[in-house]
Parts: structure tokens; C-alpha cells; sequence
């Protein structure tokens, strides 16, 4: 079985400084790891994902993420947070090859003027 | 990107009756399609799994009666609500993979039962 912890219910950053979201897994199998975005009322977006390749996983609009087996970390980054970045973060586990996908709980990311 | 579409978008229907919603792969053969619920400012919950031509696989504690899946086609699945009532309101969220693997979201569908 696999779960996912999102250390972070709420982040509040101001515009222009670095965005961190925490996620931590656990999975008995070597997992696959993504971060999707929700803007109000919309679906996911993917973000970026870990399958088995490098590490340091970069996705788009500026984020990056790094695979942490030994700490079994997922962390989000951004340098410099924008105002369109104002959303629902997920981060997910699936093992590999299945497509089951299991959901932490979220982070809301507000972002100051 | 591969676009998968959610119709309705919004809805409201009064106690008693049933909804349907179809998620639609527009631009590529899905295999498999995924029925999510999101309750306000929660995660979503995986309720079914649906497979083109055989019957949905349905999660611990999810009413197969109430919320029947229908996927007859490789570009289309249907969720029915049967017999609405208030609590089934909720964001329900599909999603399709390909032959690539990768997952794809629909934009989620609103319903509201009064």
C-alpha cells in the first residue's frame, strides 16, 4: 500500500520569494510520485512527475521537485512565487505500472501582493 | 496535451432524480478512465476504476447501485447518479489514460442536489 502526507495545509508566501510544499510517501514498492496543481473549480494539472530517472524532476511554470528516498521526500520549490500561482497543490503516489493513484490532502498556496 | 472533457461542467437536479455525467477522452483511446469525488477543500477519492467493454471496479465503501459506470466505448465513460439526494453533492473528477500511460484530468463536474 502506498500513502502520501502533505505536511503544509496552508502556505502564504508574497509574490516574488521562494514557494517550498512539503510531501512526504510511503510505499512498499518503488513508487511514482507527481505533483498536480488545482486552480478553483477546474480540474488537475500535472505539474511533474518522478518515475525512475533523475532525482531532480523539473516541471513547468518555473517548479521543480526532488526525489528523497532515504528521507522518502517529494518536496515542491518554486524560486519566485507568481500571483497566478494561487492554488490547490496535490501531491500523489502510485506504484509503478498502476495506475491507482493516491491523493494527499492538499496544500492551499495564497500569494500576497 | 491529450484533453479529456467533462459534461455537464455545473448541475442541479432535485432530490429523487438520477444525473448523468460523461468524461470523454477528445483526442486519444482510453483504456482505462478513473471516477474521483472531491468534497470542499478536500483530496479526491478514487470511487471506480473503469475499464472499456467490462464492468468498473468499484473502491471500499463506494455504492455500485448509486453510482453506476459505464464506459462502452474507448473515447467515453458515464457516470449515473441514481436517486440524488443532498449528500451526493460534490466536484466529481474523471480521468483517462492512453497508451502512453500517462493520466489525464477532466475540468470536474459540480453537482448539486436540492
Amino acid at each position: 500500500a502506498q500513502s502520501v502526507t502533505q505536511l503544509d495545509s496552508h502556505v502564504s508566501v508574497s509574490e516574488g520569494t521562494p514557494v517550498l510544499l512539503r510531501c512526504n510517501y510511503s510505499s512498499s514498492y518503488s513508487p511514482s510520485l507527481f505533483w498536480y496543481v488545482q486552480h478553483p473549480n477546474k480540474g488537475l494539472q500535472l505539474l511533474l512527475k518522478y518515475t525512475s530517472a533523475a532525482t531532480l524532476v523539473k516541471g513547468i511554470n518555473g517548479f521543480e521537485a526532488e526525489f528523497k528516498k532515504s528521507e522518502t521526500s517529494f518536496h515542491l520549490t518554486k524560486p519566485s512565487a507568481h500571483m497566478s500561482d494561487a492554488a490547490e497543490y496535490f501531491c500523489v503516489v502510485s506504484l509503478r505500472n498502476d495506475y491507482k493513484l493516491s491523493f494527499g490532502a492538499g496544500t492551499t498556496v495564497t500569494v500576497r501582493a | 496535451g491529450a484533453v479529456v472533457s467533462q459534461h455537464p461542467s455545473w448541475v442541479i437536479c432535485k432530490s429523487g432524480t438520477s444525473v448523468k455525467i460523461e468524461c470523454r477522452s477528445l483526442d486519444f483511446q482510453a483504456t482505462t478512465m478513473f471516477w474521483y469525488r472531491q468534497f470542499p477543500k478536500q483530496s479526491l477519492m478514487l470511487m471506480a476504476t473503469s475499464n472499456e467493454g467490462s464492468k468498473a471496479t468499484y473502491e471500499q465503501g463506494v455504492e455500485k447501485d448509486k453510482f453506476l459506470i459505464n464506459h462502452a466505448s474507448l473515447t467515453l465513460s458515464t457516470l449515473t447518479v441514481t436517486s440524488a439526494h443532498p449528500e451526493d453533492s460534490s466536484f466529481y473528477i474523471c480521468s483517462a489514460s492512453g497508451a502512453t500511460g500517462e493520466l489525464f484530468f477532466g475540468e470536474g463536474s459540480r453537482l448539486t442536489v436540492l
